[in-house]
């Protein structure tokens, strides 16, 4: 167990239809990542923010997908309007960013998405 | 894209050292060198991390050569458990840009 941990773990979903996911945190972490990961590939980034604030998103993250950190703790993933091709595994990470220092990340356990 | 190199898969016997190499001739100068691993349905696990020198930790050792163009990640003693994908990353803060990885299958 790494400290992050993501709801719900699986998610069986409609064609079409909303989907949110939650990422917590380590709590002292100011930086939260997003990742996808389909079947026998690597994670892809997504998006990632340091504190409350998203700084890159990746041209994956179409407009049906959007992520919010509002209080700079956990974060939300939403997709809007699902589609098959939506269906992977979902990565949250978080590292703690100081002046000076290196960057490891510690992944969740992920939540798994099918949509049908 | 992944700026690193890495062998699709490698077998080791239980209780070996286990050795895998990592090719990242384009790193720049303050680009770390990252591996982490991923078990079956499990999100990826941080191993071990280094700049220039070599590191290690209750895990594992980094060994990177002197010009940074290439490292080795080395688990003194691998078991069963220790069966999984290895990644070799380079960055600088912010994304990790995984490749595909090498499994490593270790058997008794």
């Amino acid at each position: 167990d790494t400290g992050v941990s993501q709801d719900p773990r699986h998610k069986i979903t409609k064609r079409g239809q909303n989907v949110t996911f939650r990422c917590d945190p380590i709590s002292e972490h100011n930086r939260l990542y997003w990742y996808r990961q389909t079947l026998g590939q690597g994670p892809e980034f997504l998006t990632y923010f340091q504190n409350e604030a998203q700084l890159e998103k990746s041209r994956l993250l179409s407009d049906r997908f959007s992520a919010e950190r509002p209080k700079g703790s956990f974060s939300t993933l939403e997709i809007q309007r699902t589609e098959q091709g939506d269906s992977a595994m979902y990565l949250c990470a978080s590292s703690l960013i100081t002046t000076g220092s290196s960057y490891e990340q510690y992944f969740g356990p992920g939540t798994r998405l099918t949509v049908t | 894209d992944a700026k690193t190199t890495q062998p699709p898969s490698m077998d080791c016997a239980e209780g070996r050292a286990a050795n895998l190499p990592c090719n990242h001739s384009t790193i720049s100068g303050n680009e770390y060198v990252y591996w982490y691993r991923q078990i079956h349905s499990q999100g990826p696990q941080y191993i071990i991390h280094g700049l220039k020198n070599n590191e290690t930790n209750e895990m594992a050792s980094l060994i990177i050569t002197e010009d940074r163009k290439s490292s080795t990640l080395i688990l003194p003693h691998a078991t069963l458990r220790d069966t999984a994908v290895y990644y070799c990353i380079v960055e600088y803060g912010n994304k990790l840009v995984f490749g595909a990885g090498t499994i490593l299958r270790v058997k008794s």
